[in-house]
């Protein structure tokens, strides 16, 4: 099946450093998005890139869907405690095909 | 209530017992995943239903496993003859089945199953 690569597995930061995630794919995804998963809940959508080339921002997380349609970056600036958690990156290839998840980034910050 | 309902939250079997976890996904969201996560984890991917079309089953693992979907309200995934490798956390998720919002999930917290 379609495979998602999420580099790095785990990180380790200290409070206000910033963070970056990425994720890669040998074939091409037309929606790339990041979710967040805290313990004990199902994961959350953080941001949606639906155009190569897009960089999207919120908050203090900011996400690009790569030209080649084959990579996302995540990154997050100034990180508090209440970033750990474990990153998922997802992408659909349309609109009527499931969304295929990465392994995740779990991130543990130091205050 | 507004987000995706999961039941039970958790549930204890023997091997070789057959479970059904429940899913009721947000109102008005054409489209509902299956995912199971394992300890430490990723997703993976189950099961998906769009609307009225044949649901998408390439995830599933061996046939032991099935879901089934009451038109675009309630689903259930039945495990028979459980073992233990089924121990995992199996989330629900739904979306709008149209348009370009089709891949924000919303997903439930999950019914973790652990076989003995």
């Amino acid at each position: 099946g379609q495979q998602l690569n999420q580099n790095p597995q785990s990180m380790f930061i200290q409070e206000g450093e910033d963070v970056s995630m990425n994720c890669t794919s040998s074939s091409i995804f037309n929606t790339w998005l990041w979710y967040k998963q805290d313990p004990g809940e199902g994961p959350v959508l953080l941001i949606a890139l639906y155009k190569a080339g897009e960089l999207t921002s919120n908050g203090r997380l900011t996400a690009q869907f790569g030209i080649t349609r084959k990579d996302s970056f995540l990154n997050i600036s100034a990180s508090i405690p209440s970033d750990v958690g474990i990153y998922f990156c997802a992408g659909q290839r349309s609109g009527n095909t499931p969304l295929v998840f990465g392994k995740g980034t779990r991130l543990s910050v130091i205050a | 209530g507004a987000g995706v309902s999961q039941s039970p939250s958790n549930k204890v079997t023997e091997k070789g017992k057959d479970v059904e976890l429940r899913c009721d996904p947000i109102s008005g969201h054409t489209a509902l995943y299956w995912y199971r996560q394992r300890l430490g984890q990723g997703l993976e991917f189950l099961i998906y239903f769009q609307g009225n079309s044949a649901p998408d089953k390439s995830g599933l693992p061996s046939d032991r496993f099935s879901a089934e979907r009451t038109g675009e309200s309630v689903s259930t995934l039945t495990i028979q003859r459980t073992q233990q490798e089924d121990s995992a956390v199996y989330l629900c998720a739904s979306s709008l089945g149209w348009g370009a919002l089709t891949g924000e999930l919303f997903f439930g917290e999950g019914s973790r199953l652990t076989v003995l």
